[in-house]
């Protein structure tokens, strides 16, 4: 149980189009949804943090214009990485927190690797 | 804010030994829960261990433990009988509950060899 996906695993995109990037929890309702951004040989850093119907709570940092989430239903959030240049390539992950779960433990989506060229 | 240092940024382990990966913390909430999360080349998320701050026995998965410190604010990984498939990147995470909900505070990593 508590499984995560995402799609696409990997999109390459020209500079200056927008790129949508799915997070769903299949068999559970996430109270919660993250979104990450690793760039290689780093660390994972927290974008912004979304709760169903309501606007994400983005990090110091974060474009807000340019990384539009959607957390539409309790099983689907969505990243669109607007205008996107190869400065905004890089390795997504999202992850979602269990409704009536532990707040506190998340489960991973297995990424999705942006290449902007 | 919290923040979680990974002093090692590598570290190798001979099959079936076992290794000692560090963490320490540090944070201003009395309610946290801290993680090591293991992160192999498919780049999937993999939940290792937890730790309810407000427990003092340490948690153990099978040939994984964990030696908390709360009053050194430490939080280290030990691996035992170690395995080829456990070569991967470690973090050290802990929570905040910033926003209303539990976010994730990362370490910058342990990259873990194991030598056959």
């Amino acid at each position: 149980g508590a499984v995560v996906s995402q799609h696409p695993s990997r999109v390459i995109c020209k500079s200056g189009t927008s790129v949508k990037i799915e997070c769903r929890s299949l068999d559970f309702q996430a109270t919660t949804m993250f979104w990450y951004r690793q760039f290689p040989k780093q660390s994972l850093m927290l974008m912004a943090t979304s709760n169903e119907g309501s606007k994400a709570t983005y990090e110091q940092g974060v474009e807000k214009d340019k990384f539009l989430i959607n957390h539409a239903s309790l099983t689907l959030s969505t990243l669109t990485v607007t205008s996107a240049h190869p400065e905004d390539s890089s390795f997504y992950i999202c992850s979602a927190s269990l409704l009536g779960g532990r707040a506190s433990e998340q489960f991973f989506g297995p990424g999705t690797r942006l290449t902007v060229l | 804010a919290q923040t979680v240092t990974q002093s090692q940024p590598e570290m190798s382990v001979q099959e079936a030994e076992t290794v000692t990966l560090s963490c320490t913390y540090d944070t201003s909430e009395s309610d946290y829960y801290l993680f090591w999360y293991k992160q192999p080349p498919s780049r999937q998320m993999i939940l290792v261990i937890r730790q309810e701050a407000y427990k003092q026995q340490n948690a153990t998965e099978n040939r994984f433990s964990v030696n908390f410190q709360k009053a050194a604010k430490s939080f280290s990984l030990k691996i035992s009988d170690s395995q080829l498939g456990d070569a991967a990147m470690y973090f050290c995470a802990s929570t905040s509950s910033g926003a209303g909900s539990y976010q994730l505070t990362f370490g910058k990593g342990t990259k873990l060899s194991v030598i056959p």
